[in-house]
């Protein structure tokens, strides 16, 4: 069966200091991979995608970063944290295609002070 | 616009009908999805209809897509404590699942 971790689950962070989170799937291959923030208050709101390894979505332009370096790890990143950055950020996948359930891991959330 | 929109709240008293609604955008969407949140975890997919399907059963709950106003509901038939959580609307472009704002359902007992 599939199972997809997500970690660490939860983090304080500086202003300004680095951040990487990390999603790994396993009992599948080639799949499609999400990150998602959730903000207080706000919907959950799509931040990239990946459709096969190396190859990566950017949908809302802001200083996070994401990268796919094996076909079952995807890594959020950013170099310098910002207040707004705080949130629930949840990593999902689903089989490779379009459309389909996506499997969400337990989230992380990340609180920059 | 790209908005999926939802309310954010609903409440209810347990045993009564519960009925969420939501707007998408995207006439092409081919799914359109239900998920449901409990308090810190990741989403779960409660149900889902085809965009050629105007209503689909599953036990309690009942979707209802109306295409012609893109409009899509979730009714919980006998709501229970147990249904407290948010409900997601989402629809499927492509390769993203675009998700609303998300309603967040009281249940009184």
């Amino acid at each position: 069966s599939q199972t997809i971790h997500q970690w660490p689950a939860t983090l304080v962070q500086p202003v300004g200091s680095p951040l990487s989170l990390e999603c790994t799937v396993e009992g599948t291959s080639n799949p499609n991979l999400y990150w998602y923030r959730q903000a207080a208050g706000r919907g959950l709101q799509l931040l990239f995608y990946s459709v096969g390894i190396g190859q990566i979505s950017s949908e809302v332009p802001q200083n996070l970063s994401a990268s796919r370096p094996q076909d079952r790890q995807f890594i959020l990143s950013s170099k310098k944290l910002l207040l707004s950055d705080s949130g629930f950020y949840l990593c999902a996948w689903r089989p490779s295609g379009e459309g389909g359930e996506l499997f969400f891991g337990e989230g992380s959330r990340l609180t920059v002070l | 616009g790209e908005d999926v929109e939802q309310s954010l709240f609903l409440s209810v008293r347990e045993g009564d009908s519960s009925v969420i609604n939501c707007t998408y955008t995207d006439s092409s969407s081919t799914y359109l999805y239900w998920y449901k949140q409990e308090p810190g975890a990741g989403l779960q997919l409660l149900t889902y209809i085809f965009s050629n399907m105007d209503m689909k059963q599953d036990q309690r709950l009942t979707v209802l897509l109306n295409k012609k106003d893109k409009h899509l509901s979730l009714r919980i038939a006998d709501t229970q404590t147990g249904d407290s959580a948010i409900y997601f609307c989402a629809e499927s472009r492509w390769f993203k699942t675009i998700f609303g704002a998300g309603t967040r359902l009281f249940v009184k007992a």
